[in-house]
């Protein structure tokens, strides 16, 4: 089975700051990576999918790279709505999916 | 509007059974996989099972498998999980989630609000 891991499990920061959370799946993955955004009692928010491709109505201060096993996503101007749990999920194995354990960005 | 959303949730005892549902509205069901995610109170998420559009492919998570069942009625554009022998760790809000695709490829482009299901003495 396909792990997926993040770094770090949270971090703090200030709205303008530049954030970029880092997710390794435990074999190759090619570009089947997507991450979600999650707040305090809603559901997750699908960003960006296939490691770099902006979803329709997602701000363009959200980006990803990476392929292969190491990916990022970046937040490249922090805003108040921003502070939220970030989850990676594959989307190699499937019907099988994994998501990463997420990282949380809270306020500094 | 595309909405996905969950009922059936509720409180029961180990060992028995629940059923949830899923109403989809807004897209054309039947041409998309769906998906159940859940999620343990305070804890990260956790894909649980997937469909194809026609039930054709069908995954669940080590966790789940043999005792959770999942599946559609297109006609109601309704997507259900079957729970059996449920155990105190599957205590989670469950949430119904759609593919961008017909066979399960992910993402999951919109999700419900989640229903609770607790398992417990």
């Amino acid at each position: 089975d396909i792990q997926m891991t993040q770094s770090p499990s949270s971090l703090s920061a200030s709205v303008g700051d530049r954030v970029t959370i880092t997710c390794r799946a435990s074999q190759t993955i090619g570009s089947y990576l997507n991450w979600y955004q999650q707040k305090p009692g809603k559901a997750p928010k699908l960003l960006i999918y296939a490691a770099i491709s902006l979803q329709s109505g997602v701000p363009s201060r959200f980006s990803g790279s990476g392929s292969g096993t190491d990916f990022t996503l970046t937040i490249s101007s922090l805003h108040p709505e921003d502070f939220a749990t970030y989850y990676c999920q594959q989307s190699y194995s499937t019907p099988i999916f994994t998501f990463g354990p997420g990282t949380k960005v809270d306020l500094k | 509007e595309v909405q996905v959303v969950e009922s059936g949730g509720g409180s029961v005892q180990p060992g028995r059974s629940l059923r949830l549902s899923c109403v989809a509205s807004g897209f054309i069901f039947e041409d998309h996989a769906m998906h159940w995610v859940r999620q343990a109170p305070g804890k990260g998420l956790e894909w649980v099972s997937s469909i194809s559009w026609n039930g054709g492919s069908i995954g669940y998570a080590d966790s789940v498998k043999g005792r959770f069942t999942i599946s559609r009625d297109n006609a109601k554009s309704s997507l259900y999980l079957q729970m059996d022998s449920l155990r105190a760790d599957d205590t989670a809000f469950y949430y119904c989630a759609k593919d961008m695709s017909s066979t399960p490829l992910g993402p999951f482009d919109y999700w419900g609000q989640g229903t609770l299901v607790t398992v417990s003495s």
